[in-house]
């Protein structure tokens, strides 16, 4: 069972559309984090939630981390052909520096 | 400041085999952290080291093992390759505290 579940696994769609990718748990986390990967290439951090019901803003990029800690969802405002990739979530529990992460979601943008 | 190094990057063995993977964390980061990614399990922690020592441990056979030098560098080992070892190995390095930066890492193909 994964601990981390994000949804949807994939995602085609053609660029200026908006899309939400969810990720899931049962666990309390204290702090999550998401990631997107390109190919080829490691992961690179977009950000980090640590407080319950946060929302953050990074350009056209949403983050929101549930109320009770133990779900976040990224919403992407007029996707971009660059914002191609495989998009991630992890977490960590208690004080761990293990990272957890889900399977990701690829995010295909199409010109 | 240069980046999160891995040498090789593509890798070809054969079953049986063993291979030992190459880590250079950020300047002045002490912590490394390995990981595995496969398509079918997605990204899973094996280990991370703290100033030479094992700090934390995923869930993998005693076939994986890994050491951090003084500077640093860390290696990861994997003998007696088996086809699913086959994946993206990833490290990534932190300070004391804070975000993990991941490297381009290293994809291994056991035939």
């Amino acid at each position: 069972t994964q601990l981390l579940e994000q949804s949807p696994q994939f995602l085609s769609i053609q660029e200026g559309e908006n899309l939400t990718v969810y990720c899931n748990s049962s666990s309390v986390f204290s702090s999550l984090q998401w990631y997107r990967q390109e190919p080829g290439e490691g992961p690179v951090l977009l950000v980090t939630v640590v407080t319950g019901g946060e929302v953050k803003k990074l350009k056209r990029l949403t983050f929101q981390f549930g109320d009770a800690r133990k779900d976040s969802s990224l919403h992407i405002t007029a996707a971009q052909t660059g914002d191609t990739g495989l998009y991630l979530c992890a977490a960590s529990q208690g004080g761990s520096e293990k990272l957890v992460f889900g399977k990701g979601m690829k995010l295909t943008v199409n010109p | 400041k240069a980046g999160v190094t891995q040498t090789p990057r593509y890798l070809i063995k054969t079953r049986g085999q063993q291979v030992t993977l190459s880590c250079s964390p950020i300047s002045g980061h002490r912590s490394v952290s390995w990981y595995q990614q496969t398509p079918g399990q997605g990204l899973q922690f094996l280990f991370e080291y703290f100033s030479e020592t094992q700090r934390n441990k995923g869930n993998f056979p005693g076939r994986f093992s890994g050491r951090q030098f003084s500077n640093s560098r860390s290696e990861m080992n994997v003998s007696t390759l088996e086809l699913g070892d086959s994946a993206l190995y990833l490290c990534a390095s932190r300070a004391v505290w804070g975000e993990q930066y991941f490297g381009p890492g290293t994809r291994l193909t056991v035939t």
